[in-house]
């Protein structure tokens, strides 16, 4: 049962242009969505996160939208430059106890930024 | 704080041999989970520590697998009677939670098994 899904395993785009992610979640008891960049040999870093009672928080070049009732979100990346080039991850968790507060992730995308 | 650090980086062993990762976290943080990675795969929860309790075992956690973490401060993952199918990137991560904001965590580099 995959609860966070990212359903483009990748995604080529140029320098200067806009990267946009996908991410879909089945549960509507998830509260926080957070993205996460992972290079090659290093473990994933926290990129942005926003909580379900927004629909758009920014920081600097990354936008996460989220669209509560097609439990839909996206991050935007502009302009894109190439070391963003990495897999990203979409992460969700929930204020439920049973749910743990821990992260459940989708399968990531892979960002290629060309020159 | 140099962040959550993992040793060894990577583990070849054989088939049926036991094997430990150790995870260091960043100090102040209270919360220490442990996630599984395969190729081509996100991560995927194993278990998690509030200080030196463990609070929840996902059922990927057979009862070949079992973690620690004395005192609440480092932990460790043991697999026993490892298969080829526990090959993997096995990570480490840890935060500090409250009660507003998102659950932010922090990973380590992670340690790659490989079970030949």
């Amino acid at each position: 049962d995959q609860q966070v899904k990212q359903n483009s395993p990748s995604l080529s785009v140029q320098e200067g242009r806009i990267s946009i992610l996908n991410c879909d979640y089945t549960n509507s008891m998830f509260d926080y969505f957070l993205w996460y960049k992972k290079y090659p040999a290093e473990g994933p870093t926290f990129l942005i996160s926003i909580s379900s009672i927004k629909d758009k928080n920014e920081d600097g070049r990354f936008t996460v939208f989220l669209n509560k009732s097609a439990k839909h979100l996206s991050l935007h990346i502009v302009p894109s430059q190439p070391g963003d080039s990495a897999v990203y991850f979409c992460a969700a968790s929930g204020i439920i106890k049973a749910a743990g507060n821990k992260l459940t992730f989708g399968g990531g995308t892979r960002v290629l930024v060309k020159p | 704080d140099t962040g959550v650090s993992q040793n060894p980086r990577h583990k070849i062993t054989k088939r049926g041999q036991n094997v430990t990762f150790r995870c260091d976290p960043i100090s102040e943080h209270n919360r220490l989970y442990w996630y599984r990675q395969t190729l081509g795969q996100g991560p995927e929860f194993l278990t998690y520590f509030q200080n030196e309790a463990q609070l929840e075992k996902s059922r990927l956690l057979s009862d070949r697998f079992s973690a620690e973490r004395p005192k609440g401060s480092f932990s460790t993952l043991e697999i026993q009677r490892t298969e080829q199918g526990d090959s993997a990137m096995y990570l480490c991560a840890s935060s500090l939670v409250s009660p507003w904001g998102a659950n932010v965590l922090t990973f380590g580099a992670g340690s790659r098994l490989t079970v030949l």
